[in-house]
């Protein structure tokens, strides 16, 4: 079975430039989720989806960035203008979930490593 | 606001030992509780899912159990082997929402 695909594995930038971030969930899930790992915060959910359609976004740190999910198979997340403090783990990940309760559990892609310069 | 603790960061043991890692989570009124397995380089593995009514759920070596009112879980690995080699976490979820609070998880080593 093909788990989460997320593109690119790795993403080296300058600072200013826009990024984005790709996930393919596992087929017949419904719910997304996207994630962003450091040191020093952790695992940290950004923001997640049900049904394509976007249900928690209190964890996106500001207007720079935004994700979509146009249909069940693709979502993006996107930095626009990037700054060095957005380097980190972005994980992506995917689950049968009803989108209200947290009983089903998550599969992680393998994460994309984003650093800013 | 939600605060998922683990303690200790890091833990070093022989093979064949057997070992808790320790969860700590603020607020009781959780929906249920989940361990993962990071390995270097991957992303998260699910190996536990207990719900706030259980006490315990186990996998094959892994035993996890779960105590709400004091805010605390375990994770038991029996006869661990260099493979149980990896980062674990645990994470809390709430009612009306998918979201988890992830701890910032035990690096275990298991030495040869």
């Amino acid at each position: 079975d093909a788990g989460v695909i997320q593109s690119p594995r790795h993403e080296v930038t300058e600072m200013g430039q826009e990024v984005t971030l790709r996930c393919k969930p596992i087929s017949g899930h419904n719910s997304l989720f996207w994630y962003r790992q450091t040191m020093m915060r952790g695992l940290e959910l950004l923001i997640y989806f049900n049904n394509n359609v976007p249900i928690d976004d209190s964890g996106m740190p500001e207007d720079r960035f935004s994700a979509k999910m146009p249909n069940a198979s693709f979502s993006t997340l996107k930095i626009q203008p990037s700054e060095p403090r957005d380097s980190a783990v972005y994980f992506c990940a995917s689950s049968l979930g009803g989108g209200t309760v947290s009983n089903q559990p998550q599969h992680f892609g393998d994460g994309t490593r984003l650093s800013i310069l | 606001k939600q605060e998922v603790t683990q303690i200790p960061a890091a833990l070093s043991v022989p093979e064949g030992e057997n070992l808790v890692l320790n969860c700590s989570f603020t607020d009781s009124a959780i929906y249920n509780l989940q361990w993962f397995r990071q390995d270097p380089g991957k992303g998260l593995t699910s190996l536990l899912l207990i719900q706030s009514s259980q006490r315990e759920q186990t996998s094959g070596r892994l035993n996890a159990s779960l105590d709400k009112s004091s805010g605390r879980s375990t994770l038991y690995i029996a006869a661990s082997q260099p493979g149980d080699s990896a980062t674990y976490l645990c994470a809390v979820g709430k009612g009306g929402s998918e979201k988890l609070v992830f701890g910032k998880g035990t690096k275990l080593t298991v030495n040869p």
